[in-house]
């Protein structure tokens, strides 16, 4: 079965910095990669999400790069505020066949 | 369009008993997934649902069970309760199987205790 990690399992960064929070896998034809937001409380949501002919897609502030080869995509958020604390999950998946595997989370702390 | 939804919301139980949780998708999703989540351990994948047939099932022992309804409601079931099958449980539905790229919509989950 599918193999995910995510690092770091926790970051802290001050309000207006930069977060990268990458996530590995190891099925190397995973084709569809989604990160998830889950703030404190409340339920995990989709934020973005990449397929695999497309090496990067930005979203506003977010933005989600792919390395194939390397077998790792990433999550970036550019100016960070405090509404982006919270629990992110990757959750890399190989086809309609098979489930999404969720990475164990990344605790992401923006302070002000 | 209405979440999903889950109910009970919050559950206490004890050793031995057994429990049923119900998850009602969003209108026209024929997919649910059930994942059960812990702190340290992120969101472990139980069962996949799709039009009434289990596609996948994860790494859990056959005291989780589940089942899917013609209206794409589904329920799970833990026999024989354990002290670490405390969790919230998590169901989510999605328009088709969810590794095949379709977002998924979370419920807001069923806090389970054991005691």
């Amino acid at each position: 079965g599918e193999n995910v990690e995510q690092h770091p399992s926790t970051l802290s960064v001050q309000e207006g910095d930069s977060a990268v929070i990458k996530c590995t896998y190891s099925d190397s034809a995973s084709n569809y990669f989604p990160w998830y937001k889950q703030e404190l409380g409340k339920r995990p949501q989709l934020i973005i999400d990449i397929r695999s002919n497309v090496g990067e897609k930005k979203d506003q502030r977010i933005a989600v790069t792919l390395n194939k080869t390397a077998k790792h995509f990433s999550l970036h958020i550019t100016e960070t505020q405090p509404e982006d604390s919270a629990v992110y999950f990757c959750a890399p998946s190989f086809s309609g066949n098979t489930p999404l595997v969720f990475g164990k989370g990344t605790r992401l702390s923006v302070i002000a | 369009k209405a979440g999903v939804t889950q109910t009970p919301r919050y559950l206490i139980k004890t050793r031995g008993q057994q429990v049923t949780l119900s998850c009602s998708p969003i209108s026209g999703h024929r997919s649910v997934s059930w994942y059960q989540q812990t702190p340290g351990q992120g969101l472990q994948f139980l069962f996949e649902y799709f039009s009434e047939t289990q596609r996948n099932k994860g790494n859990f022992p056959g005291r989780f069970s589940g089942r899917q309804f013609s209206n794409s409601r589904s329920e799970m079931n833990v026999s024989t309760l354990e002290l670490g099958d405390s969790a919230l449980y998590l169901c989510a539905s999605s328009l088709a199987p969810s590794g095949g790229g379709y977002e998924q919509y979370f419920g807001p989950g069923t806090r389970l205790t054991v005691t």
